[in-house]
């Protein structure tokens, strides 16, 4: 069965730490890797997209890692600030027909000042 | 400013009503979503539409309904609501079904007593 798991679930850090956000994933036959950030209240918003051949893709502080042998993914964030404070959502794309987006659950990130 | 629209942000439904949850998109993707996200239970796709006049089913696709007469609208129908649909419901598009970067809605919330 294709599955995302984050890990932790929820992670509370304090404002310029770095932390490091985890996507395990057992999707076959895959396609492509996505991060996405979602403010309370808001909607999703996407921070990138990884390939199969792509290791590694950044976004300002956020550098995301691929690891398609073992099937992992981290997000990284640098220098974290208050505005970080969101839910982080790893999706991976299956290749097959219709829709084929699998959704983590999220890890919820708080940065405390 | 381009993107979606979802009307309307909140809203509370006596069970037993009919309500349309009304998506619009303005950048000309083929393909549309209606997810519903619950607490400890992440985002789950409940139709889906890859182009205009064609739908699909997702994971949790009972008790909604959903139609695509053109490429810009995707509503979302409860026939007779219930209160297990209680929920935040996101639209979102992409360019493609499977490779194309997905743009969420801000969201309608839906209580139902």
């Amino acid at each position: 069965k294709n599955q995302v798991e984050q890990s932790p679930q929820s992670l509370i850090i304090l404002e310029g730490k770095n932390c490091t956000l985890q996507c395990n994933y057992t999707v076959s036959p895959f396609s492509n890797l996505r991060w996405y950030k979602q403010d309370t209240g808001r909607g999703p918003v996407s921070l990138t997209i990884m390939t199969f051949s792509e290791n590694t893709k950044s976004n300002g502080r956020y550098t995301a890692t691929l690891d398609a042998d073992t099937k992992q993914s981290s997000l990284h964030i640098t220098a974290s600030q208050l505005s970080d404070s969101a839910s982080y959502i790893c999706v991976v794309s299956a290749r097959q027909a219709g829709t084929a987006l699998i959704f983590g659950k999220g890890t919820t990130l708080s940065v405390s000042s | 400013i381009a993107g979606i629209t979802q009307a309307p942000t909140s809203q509370i439904l006596a069970a037993g009503r009919r309500m349309t949850l009304r998506c619009t998109q303005d950048m000309r993707h083929n393909a549309m979503y209606w997810y519903r996200q619950d607490l400890g239970l992440g985002l789950r796709l409940i139709h889906y539409s890859n182009t205009a006049g064609t739908t699909g089913k997702g994971e949790v696709p009972d008790g909604y309904s959903v139609s695509r007469a053109n490429t810009d609208d995707f509503p979302l129908t409860l026939a007779s609501a219930v209160p297990s649909q209680t929920s935040v419901y996101f639209c979102a598009s992409s360019g493609g079904a499977d490779t194309g970067e997905l743009f969420f809605g801000e969201g309608s919330r839906l209580t139902v007593l």
